[in-house]
């Protein structure tokens, strides 16, 4: 069945510093891939999608490209601020039933 | 406004009660969904309703149990709760059957067992 894998559990960095979550998937076919945020007291919000090989998505500065060749949707952001602090879910979602599988969610904590 | 409503936004109950959650879309959406939030940000999908039709249904207890009366509405129940339902309940609405179906959230429904 599919599956997503995120590498980090939880990422600390500092302000300015560069993020990079990894996600890898495993699916047949060509899902789409989709990264969520989820900020405190809230429901995950849409970030992005990409549906092709190569496909880069983005979004309010953040960026990932789907790689069918590694099954890699790493997400990464140059400079992260204080206010980038939340909880970041990798998903693919299903060519047949358009099903969305979630990963275990990255907790990311920028310190001022 | 367009977007997915959920009340209430938080409940405290006792073990062996029945607890009712609502939800409610403006989006048009056909689908809706009810994931579990646990405390370690696992998100777990529970129900799945397209057009009130039930098309997924994950291993949940029977104890919990969805109610649709139309497609903008998915409401969920839980008959005797128990501690370990203690959780985020999140109700998400989506276009169905594309794989390019992004879900839209609700701000989830905090829910104590004690």
């Amino acid at each position: 069945g599919d599956s997503v894998t995120q590498t980090e559990g939880q990422v600390a960095l500092s302000e300015e510093d560069f993020l990079t979550i990894h996600c890898n998937y495993s699916a047949s076919g060509y899902p789409a891939l989709f990264w969520y945020v989820q900020y405190p007291g809230e429901g995950p919000q849409f970030l992005f999608r990409a549906s092709r090989d190569k496909e880069k998505g983005s979004s309010r500065g953040f960026e990932a490209t789907y790689d069918k060749g590694t099954t890699s949707f790493h997400l990464r952001k140059a400079s992260v601020q204080e206010s980038d602090s939340a909880v970041y879910y990798c998903a693919l979602g299903n060519t047949n039933t358009g099903k969305l599988t979630f990963g275990d969610g990255t907790v990311l904590t920028v310190k001022p | 406004e367009t977007a997915v409503f959920q009340t209430p936004n938080y409940h405290v109950t006792q073990v062996g009660n029945e607890v009712s959650f609502n939800c409610k879309q403006t989006l048009g959406h056909d689908t809706m969904y009810w994931y579990k939030q646990d405390s370690k940000k696992l998100l777990k999908i529970m129900f799945s309703y397209n057009n009130k039709q039930l098309i997924v249904n994950e291993t949940v207890p029977r104890r919990f149990s969805p109610q649709s009366s139309d497609k903008a509405h998915l409401n969920l129940r839980i008959k005797s709760v128990e501690p370990e339902d203690s959780a985020v309940y999140l109700c998400a609405s989506s276009y169905p059957g594309t794989a390019n179906s992004d879900y839209t959230f609700g701000s989830g429904t905090r829910l104590l067992v004690i």
